[in-house]
C-alpha cells in the first residue's frame, strides 16, 4: 500500500489552479524531502519539483517556474503542490514520492504516493 | 536541467533472454543515477539506486553499471513479471530529471 497518502482527484477548467495534498506515513515529516512526479496518459515520468518540509524551501523544473508552488503545514504533516494556469497538457496522474538516501550515497525515491488523476477540460 | 535519453524506447523479449538497456546523461552526474519499473496503473518501484546497487527485495537477476555519462540496466534471464516500463533518473543536479522510458515487451 502507499506510504505517502494524496488527495482524491480533480476535474477543473482550462485557467484554473489545483491542489493536491500528500501526507507522508510514519513521524518522519521534515526528515526527507517530498518530490513531485507527473504521468500525462500514456506517457512517461515528468519530474516537477521538490519541497524540503522542515525548511520550506521549494524547487521545480523550469517548464514549472512561474506556475507551480509547494507548501507544507507542519501541524497536520502535510505537503501540497499548487498548479496555475492550467491547460489540457497538464492533464495527468500526480505522484508526490519520498526522497531518501542511505549514509554517503545519492537519493533516490523510495516511497511513493497512489497518485491523484487530474483532469482539465472544458 | 540535466537531459537523459534513454534506448531502446521498446524491446521485445521471450522469457529467459537477457536484455540491457541504457541511459545516458547530457554531462557527468558521477553515479547519481537510478532505475525504476512501473507496471501500468502503478506508481514506480526502485530497482536500483546510485547506478549499481540493489535495493532491498529486488531480484538479483537485476543489475546496474555505468558512471559519469554512459549507465545500463540488465536483465539476465527476463521473467514474466519483468514486462513492464523501465526509467532511468539522475539525482545529481537539484533538479531531477528521468529518461523516457523503456517498454519490455512479451515476443
Amino acid at each position: 500500500q502507499a506510504q505517502l497518502v494524496q488527495s482524491g482527484a480533480e476535474v477543473k477548467k482550462p485557467g484554473a489552479s489545483v491542489k493536491v495534498s500528500c501526507r507522508p506515513s510514519g513521524n518522519t515529516f521534515g526528515d526527507f524531502y517530498i518530490h513531485w512526479v507527473r504521468q500525462a496518459p500514456g506517457q512517461g515520468l515528468e519530474w516537477v519539483g521538490w519541497i524540503n518540509p522542515k525548511t520550506g524551501g521549494s524547487n521545480s523544473g523550469q517548464k514549472f517556474q512561474g506556475r507551480v508552488t509547494m507548501t507544507r503545514d507542519l501541524s497536520i504533516s502535510t505537503v501540497y503542490m499548487e498548479l496555475k494556469r492550467l491547460t489540457s497538457d497538464d492533464t495527468a496522474v500526480y505522484y508526490c514520492t519520498r526522497d531518501y538516501s542511505e549514509p554517503g550515497h545519492p537519493q533516490y525515491f523510495d516511497q511513493w504516493g497512489q497518485g491523484t488523476v487530474v483532469t482539465v477540460s472544458s | 536541467d540535466i537531459q537523459m535519453t534513454q534506448s531502446p524506447s521498446s524491446l521485445s523479449a521471450s522469457v529467459g533472454d537477457r536484455v540491457t538497456i541504457t541511459c545516458r546523461a547530457s554531462q557527468s552526474i558521477n553515479n547519481y543515477l537510478n532505475w525504476y519499473q512501473q507496471k501500468p496503473g502503478k506508481a514506480p518501484n526502485v530497482l536500483i539506486y546510485a547506478a549499481s546497487r540493489l535495493q532491498g527485495g529486488v531480484p538479483s537477476r537485476f543489475s546496474g553499471s555505468g558512471s559519469g555519462t554512459d549507465f545500463s540496466l540488465t536483465i539476465s534471464s527476463v521473467q514474466p513479471e519483468d514486462f513492464a516500463t523501465y526509467y532511468c533518473q539522475q539525482s545529481y543536479s537539484g533538479r531531477y530529471t528521468f529518461g523516457q522510458g523503456t517498454k519490455l515487451e512479451i515476443k
